[in-house]
This record gives C-alpha cells, structure tokens and sequence, in this order.
C-alpha cells in the first residue's frame, strides 16, 4: 500500500471554528490533490500541489486553504467552517500526472 | 463537454450480464484519462490510466478505450460478477495540473 495517511479520520467541530486537515505521505510523490466527497458529486477538487509551494485552486476551493512546505505533507484548512463543509475528505497523491493516484483513507468532517 | 461527466449514474446487472460505461471529457488539452474502482467504506482503487489516442487497455474482465478526439471513455466488464458491484470513477488530467473526477457509475450485480 502507498504511503499516505489522512489525520485525523473523525472530526466534529464547531461553525466559524478553523479547522485543518493533514496529508501526509512517505512516498516522495510530487503532486497531492485534496477532494471532498459528497452524494451525487463523486469526487470534487479542493485544491491540489505540484511541489513544494505550488499549490492551485480546484473546482470548490471557496473557504480552504492549503499549504505545503515539505514533499511530504499536504495540509488543508477550512477557515471558518460551515455545515455545508460537512463531508467526507480525501487526499490523493502521484508521482506524475500520467501516473495512477493513490488514496488516503479520508476524514469524515461534521460542522455542526 | 467543459466538464467531466459519467453515464449511466447508476446500473444494476444479473450476474454474468455485460455491461460498460462512459466517460466524457473535454477533447481539448488532454493530458490523461483513469478510471479507479471504488468500493463501499474503501478508498478509491486505480484500474488503467490512459494517454494515447486510440488506447485499449484490459485487466481481466475490465477493459476500456479512449477517443480523445471526441472526448470519451468506455469502460467495460465481462460477465459481471457480485464482487464487480461498485463505483467506477473515471478522471481527467488536462493541460492544468489538476485532476477532476466524474460523478461515477455505481454499478450493483445481482446474483
């Protein structure tokens, strides 16, 4: 199994409470990608990095940030959460984009 | 097609029915096509990764072709099986770095 882990798996936090998610992966992949899941939408792009400080925004990148200052982790942060950032997030990583993307196990967000 | 799009949504077969998907893309810009199998309370699971025109790509029972071109993707299984029961993801990487997934086909095989 590729090495990546999401922590923490379970988090339930207050609305307009900052809340960040971490990714990391002991594989040396240069890109990550974070998504959240949601019924009916599949897989949905947060915000994805191609190196060290190169990150960009996805498709639903309004209210996260991300940061990453080493290969090997990939943090995203929900500035002030909001129920509809209520979901299930995944982070994937790939050596290239040619190459297939390995999952982390996801984190299972709940904003009340 | 902006936007990377699956059909059917969903799909319920008897046992050792085939059936087959598709995946359509943006024509313009293309970097990659993947499709990844995903099963209930598991991580998505990658099944072909696809970059050429005209691509063919088979693992068992599953296989699928790629048309750039026109912007499309079959995915196919031969005699489904119970335990080919879940969702088919594909993904497309354009000129950008980035990686969009469809919605998926969630397929459900009867025994």
């Amino acid at each position: 199994d590729a090495g990546i882990t999401q922590s923490p798996r379970h988090k339930v936090t207050e609305t307009g409470t900052p809340v960040t998610l971490r990714c990391h992966q002991t594989e040396n992949h240069r890109y990550m990608y974070w998504y959240r899941q949601d019924p009916g939408h599949g897989l949905r792009l947060i915000h994805y990095s191609y190196g060290v400080k190169d990150t960009d925004k996805g498709e639903v990148s309004d209210g996260y940030s991300v940061s990453r200052s080493k290969t090997e982790d990939f943090l995203l942060t929900l500035e002030s959460a909001t129920s509809s950032q209520t979901s299930v997030y995944f982070c994937a990583i790939s050596v290239d984009r040619d190459s297939e993307a390995f999952f982390g196990q996801g984190t299972r967000l709940t904003v009340v | 097609i902006l936007n990377v799009e699956q059909s059917p949504q969903s799909l319920h077969v008897q046992e050792g029915d085939s059936t087959n998907f598709t995946c359509s893309f943006p024509s313009s810009n293309f970097y990659a096509l993947h499709w990844y199998r995903w099963e209930t309370a598991k991580s998505p699971e990658a099944l072909f990764v696809m970059t050429l025109n005209g691509d063919e790509k088979k693992k068992g029972r599953i296989s699928a072709t790629l048309n750039t071109k026109e912007g499309y993707s079959y995915l196919y299984i031969k005699g489904s099986q119970p335990e080919d029961s879940a969702t088919y993801l594909c993904a497309f990487i354009g000129g950008n770095n980035d990686m969009r997934f469809g919605a998926g086909t969630r397929l459900t095989v009867k025994p």
